[in-house]
């Protein structure tokens, strides 16, 4: 079984703030995962993912995430957001063996000026 | 490249009447899938499939039925609308094995009266 828990459906910061979105999966395999943004009225599209190797992933528009097996985590940050990055956020595992990609609830982020 | 095309991009049905929605992916993947997204629930697997001519179930099946008679092609049928079924759909790719992202179409406005 797999499942992901996205903590928090809206996040707020300021223009310049620090980015940090959170994530936590359940895998009763070695899990892969991923971080993909939504905008308004657009499919997905992906920001990062962890397979193996490192577990410090960089992604594309200045986002990374780390992949941490002891607390089953896989937060995204951003060191400093801008008004482009408001979007909503969807974070997925999918176990070895596994065909399906399960999502999280998404976490919707606004930028203030 | 294409990528994924969803046809249609809304669609507005009254209940009890029947539709098909069109995925078609150039990238040569063996896994396709069908997703709707309802606000707050994040995206919940409807079917899937591994292979042409394969088909199974995801999180949500009842109340739609799919075909995979092309490795192209991924069709998500409607028998009889029901209201509940006012969600966004989307259809994703991937290749085979567990590390690949899924790719995803724009996305399927439908609107059940």
């Amino acid at each position: 079984a797999q499942s992901v828990t996205q903590l928090g459906s809206h996040v707020s910061v300021s223009e310049g703030a620090l980015v940090l979105l959170r994530c936590n999966y359940s895998s009763s395999v070695p899990p892969y995962l991923f971080w993909y943004v939504q905008y308004p009225n657009q499919g997905l599209q992906l920001l990062l993912k962890y397979t193996t190797g490192a577990t410090l992933v960089k992604g594309i528009n200045g986002f990374e995430a780390e992949f941490k097996k002891s607390e089953t985590s896989f937060h995204l940050t951003k060191p400093s957001a801008h008004m482009s990055d408001a979007a909503e956020y969807f974070c997925a595992v999918r176990g070895s063996g596994y065909s399906t990609l399960t999502f999280g609830k998404g976490t919707m982020l606004l930028v203030s000026p | 490249n294409a990528g994924v095309t969803q046809t249609p991009k809304f669609r507005v049905l009254k209940t009890g009447q029947s539709m098909t929605l069109l995925c078609a992916q150039d990238m040569n993947h063996e896994y396709m899938y069908w997703y709707r997204q309802d606000p707050g629930m994040g995206l919940r697997l409807i079917h899937y499939s591994v292979g042409e001519g394969t088909t199974a179930k995801g999180e949500v099946p009842d109340g739609y039925n799919v075909s995979r008679l092309k490795k192209q092609n991924f069709l998500l049928g409607l028998e009889s609308a029901a209201p509940s079924q006012t969600s966004v759909y989307f259809c994703a790719s991937s290749f085979s094995g567990t590390k690949g992202e899924a790719f995803f179409g724009q996305g399927t406005r439908l609107t059940v009266v």
